[in-house]
């Protein structure tokens, strides 16, 4: 059963760091293409990161570039989201998807909330 | 501002037709791929269509998308009280190297 849970959310003042973790079951999380996609609470989907599968590309939405890092560790089958300088605007629910036919698995999301 | 643009809401019967617009550029609808993922309420987004219009297994043939030069549409026929969510359409932009999304519609079956 292919399955994605992210992990490592929580409440963080702002400037500081914080580090997301998605962890991966039932496929190799090397072999697809992965995202990291926010959401604040009710309003839309926003596209931060994806990293490729194959020459590990990374690309990054305007307003987080410079600031948040995707990267993965296969020995973990594990993605992550470094995220810093947080600001509160920052504050969303964190999804990561695995693209196979489009974002097709998405993980039931984490909460960062950025307040002082 | 979103980079796609969607209607914020549409509402329709029970038993009915919806459609719902999703506009873009040339460097993403017009010339990539365009899905649209359904997120009821509290749920985490799910893909519905693919590819312009592909349905991935397990949606129903209720559900139906479409594109004609920078515009898609999402169809969905025989409305279900349980289809209330809202709906998202997302592409990839080849001038931009980002993804982007519409700002999502809220589907009423009222």
């Amino acid at each position: 059963q292919v399955q994605v849970v992210e992990s490592g959310g929580g409440v963080v003042q702002p400037g500081t760091s914080l580090r997301l973790s998605c962890a991966a079951s039932g496929f190799t999380l090397t072999n697809h293409d992965m995202h990291w996609v926010r959401q604040v609470p009710g309003k839309g989907l926003e596209w931060l990161t994806a990293i490729s599968h194959g020459t590990s590309n990374k690309y990054y939405a305007q307003s987080v570039r410079g600031r948040f890092t995707i990267s993965r560790d296969s020995s973990k089958n594990t993605l992550y989201l470094e995220m810093n300088s947080l600001r509160a605007e920052d504050t969303a629910v964190y999804y990561c998807a695995q693209q196979y036919l489009a974002l097709d698995n998405w993980g039931q999301g984490t909460l960062v909330t950025v307040s002082s | 501002q979103s980079v796609l643009t969607q209607p914020p809401s549409v509402s329709a019967a029970p038993g009915q037709k919806v459609t719902i617009s999703c506009s873009g550029s040339n460097s993403n609808v017009g010339n990539n791929n365009v899905d649209w993922y359904q997120q009821l309420p509290g749920t985490a987004p799910k893909l519905l269509i693919y590819a312009d219009n592909k349905r991935p297994s397990g949606i129903p043939d209720r559900f139906s998308g479409s594109k004609s030069g920078t515009s898609a549409t999402l169809g969905i026929t025989g409305l279900q009280t349980g289809d209330e969510a809202d709906y998202y359409c997302g592409a990839w932009d080849s001038s931009l190297d980002v993804g982007v999304f519409g700002g999502g519609t809220k589907l009423t079956v009222l």
